[in-house]
Protein backbone atom coordinates (compact mmCIF):
# COMPACT_ATOMS: atom_id res chain seq x y z
CA UNK A 1 0.00 0.00 0.00
CA UNK A 2 1.08 3.40 -0.93
CA UNK A 3 2.35 5.42 2.04
CA UNK A 4 3.90 8.31 3.57
CA UNK A 5 5.20 8.77 6.98
CA UNK A 6 6.58 11.68 8.64
CA UNK A 7 7.95 11.75 12.23
CA UNK A 8 8.34 13.35 14.93
CA UNK A 9 4.78 13.92 14.44
CA UNK A 10 5.26 17.39 16.71
CA UNK A 11 8.51 19.13 17.90
CA UNK A 12 9.24 22.33 19.59
CA UNK A 13 12.77 23.66 19.65
CA UNK A 14 14.38 27.05 20.46
CA UNK A 15 14.51 30.32 18.20
CA UNK A 16 17.94 29.83 16.62
CA UNK A 17 18.63 26.08 16.94
CA UNK A 18 18.43 23.40 14.15
CA UNK A 19 16.29 20.84 13.37
CA UNK A 20 15.73 17.73 11.14
CA UNK A 21 11.98 16.48 10.19
CA UNK A 22 11.56 13.01 8.31
CA UNK A 23 9.80 11.33 5.36
CA UNK A 24 9.99 7.67 5.03
CA UNK A 25 7.32 6.03 1.77
CA UNK A 26 6.37 3.03 0.84
CA UNK A 27 5.19 4.61 -2.98
CA UNK A 28 6.16 2.61 -5.72
CA UNK A 29 6.96 3.24 -8.37
CA UNK A 30 8.41 6.82 -7.65
CA UNK A 31 8.18 10.39 -9.46
CA UNK A 32 9.04 12.83 -7.03
CA UNK A 33 8.68 13.76 -3.86
CA UNK A 34 7.70 17.44 -2.05
CA UNK A 35 7.71 19.47 1.20
CA UNK A 36 5.20 21.83 2.03
CA UNK A 37 5.15 24.03 4.53
CA UNK A 38 1.61 24.57 6.07
CA UNK A 39 1.17 28.36 8.68
CA UNK A 40 -2.04 28.01 10.83
CA UNK A 41 -4.82 28.97 8.52
CA UNK A 42 -3.55 29.19 5.63
CA UNK A 43 -2.84 26.48 2.39
CA UNK A 44 0.41 24.75 2.13
CA UNK A 45 3.24 26.48 0.17
CA UNK A 46 5.58 24.36 -1.59
CA UNK A 47 9.31 24.18 -0.58
CA UNK A 48 10.80 21.96 -2.38
CA UNK A 49 10.83 19.15 -5.31
CA UNK A 50 13.01 16.56 -5.97
CA UNK A 51 13.15 13.69 -8.47
CA UNK A 52 14.92 10.59 -8.43
CA UNK A 53 18.18 11.39 -9.13
CA UNK A 54 18.00 14.70 -6.61
CA UNK A 55 20.04 13.59 -3.28
CA UNK A 56 20.02 17.88 -1.92
CA UNK A 57 18.04 20.50 -2.77
CA UNK A 58 17.60 23.76 -1.00
CA UNK A 59 15.73 26.54 -0.41
CA UNK A 60 16.90 29.57 1.68
CA UNK A 61 17.04 28.07 5.18
CA UNK A 62 15.41 24.75 4.56
CA UNK A 63 17.54 21.95 3.05
CA UNK A 64 15.85 18.78 1.74
CA UNK A 65 17.48 15.34 0.93
CA UNK A 66 16.17 12.44 -0.43
CA UNK A 67 17.43 8.62 -0.36
CA UNK A 68 15.54 6.64 -2.71
CA UNK A 69 16.97 3.18 -2.16
CA UNK A 70 15.49 3.62 1.61
CA UNK A 71 12.72 5.65 0.53
CA UNK A 72 13.73 7.95 2.95
CA UNK A 73 13.55 12.12 2.86
CA UNK A 74 14.44 14.60 5.34
CA UNK A 75 13.95 18.76 5.85
CA UNK A 76 16.44 20.62 7.73
CA UNK A 77 16.00 23.96 9.13
CA UNK A 78 18.54 25.61 10.27
CA UNK A 79 19.19 28.73 12.67
CA UNK A 80 15.22 28.56 12.73
CA UNK A 81 13.34 31.65 13.02
CA UNK A 82 9.56 32.00 15.35
CA UNK A 83 8.16 32.36 11.34
CA UNK A 84 8.80 28.84 11.27
CA UNK A 85 6.48 27.59 13.29
CA UNK A 86 4.27 25.69 10.94
CA UNK A 87 3.20 22.34 9.84
CA UNK A 88 5.61 20.39 7.37
CA UNK A 89 4.17 18.19 4.61
CA UNK A 90 5.89 15.52 2.77
CA UNK A 91 4.52 14.33 -0.60
CA UNK A 92 5.44 11.28 -2.79
CA UNK A 93 3.96 11.66 -6.70
CA UNK A 94 3.58 7.79 -8.14
CA UNK A 95 2.11 6.55 -11.28
CA UNK A 96 -2.12 6.50 -10.43
CA UNK A 97 -3.11 3.64 -12.88
CA UNK A 98 -2.08 2.25 -16.64
CA UNK A 99 -2.05 5.38 -18.32
CA UNK A 100 0.27 8.62 -17.61
CA UNK A 101 -1.62 9.98 -14.67
CA UNK A 102 0.37 10.76 -11.58
CA UNK A 103 -1.37 10.31 -7.77
CA UNK A 104 0.09 12.63 -5.05
CA UNK A 105 0.19 10.82 -1.32
CA UNK A 106 0.24 13.25 1.38
CA UNK A 107 1.73 12.66 4.92
CA UNK A 108 -0.31 13.60 7.87
CA UNK A 109 3.08 16.25 8.39
CA UNK A 110 5.39 17.34 11.49
CA UNK A 111 3.87 20.40 13.83
CA UNK A 112 7.07 22.73 14.30
CA UNK A 113 7.01 24.69 16.96
CA UNK A 114 10.01 27.48 17.08
CA UNK A 115 10.20 29.41 20.73
CA UNK A 116 11.62 32.29 21.70
CA UNK B 1 -0.25 38.52 -9.61
CA UNK B 2 -3.06 37.50 -7.03
CA UNK B 3 -3.06 34.14 -5.48
CA UNK B 4 -5.64 31.96 -5.57
CA UNK B 5 -8.96 32.92 -3.19
CA UNK B 6 -11.40 30.83 -1.76
CA UNK B 7 -14.98 31.97 -0.44
CA UNK B 8 -16.60 31.54 1.94
CA UNK B 9 -13.66 31.41 4.47
CA UNK B 10 -15.64 30.31 7.03
CA UNK B 11 -18.89 28.71 7.08
CA UNK B 12 -21.50 27.10 9.59
CA UNK B 13 -24.71 24.59 8.18
CA UNK B 14 -26.44 21.73 9.84
CA UNK B 15 -26.87 18.07 9.15
CA UNK B 16 -28.80 17.68 6.08
CA UNK B 17 -28.05 20.72 4.43
CA UNK B 18 -25.93 21.33 1.34
CA UNK B 19 -23.20 23.63 0.44
CA UNK B 20 -21.17 25.40 -2.25
CA UNK B 21 -17.59 26.53 -2.01
CA UNK B 22 -15.77 28.57 -4.50
CA UNK B 23 -12.24 28.86 -5.76
CA UNK B 24 -10.59 31.59 -8.31
CA UNK B 25 -7.55 29.93 -9.43
CA UNK B 26 -4.31 31.85 -9.74
CA UNK B 27 -5.14 33.54 -13.56
CA UNK B 28 -3.45 31.74 -16.43
CA UNK B 29 -3.51 28.62 -14.55
CA UNK B 30 -6.27 25.50 -15.72
CA UNK B 31 -6.36 23.41 -13.53
CA UNK B 32 -8.22 23.73 -9.73
CA UNK B 33 -8.01 20.73 -7.11
CA UNK B 34 -9.96 20.17 -4.02
CA UNK B 35 -8.64 18.71 -0.91
CA UNK B 36 -10.46 17.96 2.55
CA UNK B 37 -8.08 18.46 5.32
CA UNK B 38 -8.73 17.23 8.72
CA UNK B 39 -6.52 16.74 11.74
CA UNK B 40 -6.33 13.11 11.61
CA UNK B 41 -6.57 12.29 8.19
CA UNK B 42 -3.89 15.04 6.41
CA UNK B 43 -4.63 16.57 3.25
CA UNK B 44 -7.57 14.11 1.24
CA UNK B 45 -7.79 14.24 -2.61
CA UNK B 46 -11.04 15.21 -4.10
CA UNK B 47 -11.06 15.82 -7.13
CA UNK B 48 -8.93 18.03 -9.89
CA UNK B 49 -10.40 19.87 -12.66
CA UNK B 50 -9.12 20.61 -16.25
CA UNK B 51 -10.07 22.72 -18.98
CA UNK B 52 -13.82 22.40 -17.41
CA UNK B 53 -12.88 18.41 -17.38
CA UNK B 54 -12.72 16.29 -13.61
CA UNK B 55 -9.45 14.70 -14.62
CA UNK B 56 -9.12 12.61 -11.28
CA UNK B 57 -11.36 12.01 -8.27
CA UNK B 58 -10.68 10.71 -4.90
CA UNK B 59 -12.65 7.96 -2.42
CA UNK B 60 -15.40 10.55 -1.58
CA UNK B 61 -18.95 9.34 -2.04
CA UNK B 62 -21.20 10.94 -4.21
CA UNK B 63 -22.20 13.70 -2.24
CA UNK B 64 -19.34 15.69 -2.73
CA UNK B 65 -19.33 16.93 -6.63
CA UNK B 66 -17.65 19.88 -8.56
CA UNK B 67 -17.28 21.82 -11.78
CA UNK B 68 -15.12 24.21 -13.83
CA UNK B 69 -16.17 27.15 -15.27
CA UNK B 70 -14.86 28.80 -18.77
CA UNK B 71 -12.54 31.34 -17.11
CA UNK B 72 -11.22 28.36 -14.72
CA UNK B 73 -13.42 28.89 -11.65
CA UNK B 74 -14.35 26.22 -9.50
CA UNK B 75 -17.46 24.97 -6.93
CA UNK B 76 -17.61 22.32 -4.68
CA UNK B 77 -20.74 21.41 -3.60
CA UNK B 78 -21.23 18.89 -0.27
CA UNK B 79 -25.39 17.61 -0.42
CA UNK B 80 -26.70 15.83 2.57
CA UNK B 81 -24.01 17.28 5.38
CA UNK B 82 -23.03 15.04 8.27
CA UNK B 83 -21.08 15.98 11.15
CA UNK B 84 -17.83 14.47 9.84
CA UNK B 85 -17.82 16.87 7.20
CA UNK B 86 -16.38 19.10 9.14
CA UNK B 87 -13.08 19.89 8.10
CA UNK B 88 -10.99 22.43 5.83
CA UNK B 89 -11.33 22.37 2.50
CA UNK B 90 -8.71 23.96 0.39
CA UNK B 91 -8.59 24.66 -2.88
CA UNK B 92 -5.07 24.50 -5.10
CA UNK B 93 -4.21 25.64 -8.94
CA UNK B 94 -1.86 25.13 -11.30
CA UNK B 95 -0.55 25.82 -15.25
CA UNK B 96 -0.85 22.28 -15.94
CA UNK B 97 -2.79 19.33 -15.00
CA UNK B 98 -1.30 17.57 -11.38
CA UNK B 99 -1.75 14.37 -13.35
CA UNK B 100 1.52 15.22 -15.38
CA UNK B 101 3.41 14.60 -11.51
CA UNK B 102 5.64 17.88 -12.44
CA UNK B 103 3.32 20.82 -11.77
CA UNK B 104 3.55 22.77 -8.48
CA UNK B 105 0.25 23.42 -6.83
CA UNK B 106 -0.46 27.18 -5.51
CA UNK B 107 -3.20 26.47 -2.43
CA UNK B 108 -5.54 29.47 -1.40
CA UNK B 109 -6.08 30.20 2.32
CA UNK B 110 -9.31 27.64 2.88
CA UNK B 111 -13.03 27.21 3.40
CA UNK B 112 -13.99 26.24 7.24
CA UNK B 113 -17.06 24.64 7.47
CA UNK B 114 -18.33 23.00 10.77
CA UNK B 115 -21.34 20.97 10.62
CA UNK B 116 -23.30 20.78 13.87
Amino acid sequence: KNQVEQSPQSLIILEGKNCTLQCNYTVSPFSNLRWYKQDTGRGPVSLTIMTFSENTKSNGRYTATLDADTKQSSLHITASQLSDSASYICVVTTLHNAGNNRKLIWGLGTSLAVNP
Amino acid sequence: KAGVTQTPRYLIKTRGQQVTLSCSPISGHRSVSWYQQTPGQGLQFLFEYFSETQRNKGNFPGRFSGRQFSNSRSEMNVSTLELGDSALYLCASSLGSVSSGRETQYFGPGTRLLVL
